[in-house]
Order: C-alpha cells, then sequence, then structure tokens
C-alpha cells in the first residue's frame, strides 16, 4: 500500500538553530500538508501545498517556517531558530483531492519527533 | 472559523458498543471525517460522511446528522487493539483538515 514516509524519525536540535524535515508524499497525490501536535495536544495543521505554492496557512505557519518542493518527490519543511515550544511531532501528509468535492482523504506520514534542548 | 467538541476520555471493556460524539461548528460544511491515532503512531483514516445518515465500514459506523451539527463514531464489538484516540475532522476552507482533542478510549477485558 503506498505510504508517506518522513525523515528523520527523531532529530534533537539546540535552541537557535535550523532544522529540515523531510517528507516523500504519495506519487500521485496533489496535495501536501504538515501537522504538528505537541506532546498530549490535538493535532494542528500548519499549512497545504499544491502546485508549487502555499493553498493555506495556519496561523502557527509564520515566518519562521517554511516549506518547499525542492524536487519531483520531496516536501520539506524548514523551522528557523527553533524555539522550545516548537518541540512536537510534525506529521506530513498528502491527498489526491483536487478541490472541495468528495472525500478528501489526508494519508499521514509516521512522524519526525523535533526535541528542542 | 471551525469548532469541535468532542468527549476527552471514555473507558469501556471488550466485547462491548461504544458510541463516541462529536459536535462541529463550520462555516461551511464539506463533509465530517473520523481518523484513530494509536499512542505515538500518526492518525490513520476511519469514515467520512458528506450526507446525513449512517456509514457502515465493518465493526465501525458513522453518523452524520448536518442539521445538529453532530457525528458520531460507533464501535461494535470491542477489541483491545481499539485502544487509540478517535479524531473527528472538518475541512478547513480548501483541503486542509481541522482536528478537534480527539477522544481517548480505553478499552479493558
Amino acid at each position: 500500500e503506498p505510504e508517506v514516509t518522513q525523515t528523520p524519525s527523531h532529530q534533537v536540535t539546540q535552541m537557535g538553530q535550523e532544522v529540515i524535515l523531510r517528507c516523500v508524499p504519495i506519487s500521485n497525490h496533489l496535495y501536501f500538508y504538515w501537522y504538528r501536535q505537541i506532546l498530549g495536544q490535538k493535532v494542528e495543521f500548519l499549512v497545504s501545498f499544491y502546485n508549487n505554492e502555499i493553498s493555506e496557512k495556519s496561523e502557527i505557519f509564520d515566518d519562521q517556517f517554511s516549506v518547499e518542493r525542492p524536487d519531483g518527490s520531496n516536501f520539506t519543511l524548514k523551522i528557523r531558530s527553533t524555539k522550545l515550544e516548537d518541540s512536537a511531532m510534525y506529521f506530513c501528509a498528502s491527498s489526491e483531492a483536487r478541490g472541495r468535492a468528495g472525500a478528501n482523504v489526508l494519508t499521514f506520514g509516521a512522524g519526525s519527533r523535533l526535541t528542542v534542548l | 472559523g471551525q469548532n469541535i467538541d468532542q468527549p476527552t476520555e471514555m473507558t469501556a471493556t471488550e466485547g462491548a458498543i461504544v458510541q463516541i460524539n462529536c459536535t462541529y461548528q463550520t462555516s461551511g460544511f464539506n463533509g465530517l471525517f473520523w481518523y484513530q491515532q494509536h499512542a505515538g503512531e500518526a492518525p490513520t483514516f476511519l469514515s467520512y460522511n458528506v450526507l446525513d445518515g449512517l456509514e457502515e465500514k465493518g465493526r465501525f459506523s458513522s453518523f452524520l446528522s448536518r442539521s445538529k451539527g453532530y457525528s458520531y463514531l460507533l464501535l461494535k464489538e470491542l477489541q483491545m487493539k481499539d485502544s487509540a484516540s478517535y479524531l473527528c475532522a472538518v475541512p478547513q476552507a480548501g483541503t486542509a483538515l481541522i482536528f478537534g482533542k480527539g477522544t481517548t478510549l480505553s478499552v479493558s477485558s
């Protein structure tokens, strides 16, 4: 069964450092997403990406964050100057729906756990 | 914006039936999703409702009432492996899903 793959599975970094989390979405999917889940809290939407540009973003996704599709397969989340409160599990997801019609099922990767010290 | 409300925790015993409720408020409705999330793992898709009524899928069923802004997930013949968080979610303006806080279900023998 097709899956979303994420690397690294766990990253430890010092406060103020830059981090890049990588994702390979399912190959025929067109929409890509980043979510985060702070330990014990809910899954929070960060950003969605379609046709090489951001299509939606939340209030959490500020100037500290950026996303990129550097090639035909990878989708990355960059966090500049990490803060302690950025410690969380970051999930990448992808979906194949082109628009709002129908069941736009998001398939999630296993996540990248980021620990900021 | 979206507002989703679910109970925080529920407990049940093996073999029982449990109903997890979700109420929601959205500016525009485009379906409601249920996901399952085991501790430390990614959410996985369970069901989708866009029309009123019950959708059955094996041991799991999901119900929707659009006029009441209400859905429930019904789990039958509970098994220990059903211990997990169950997340109710609705689409934001486009394709991104906004999740509720989730209901943590503990199944005991």
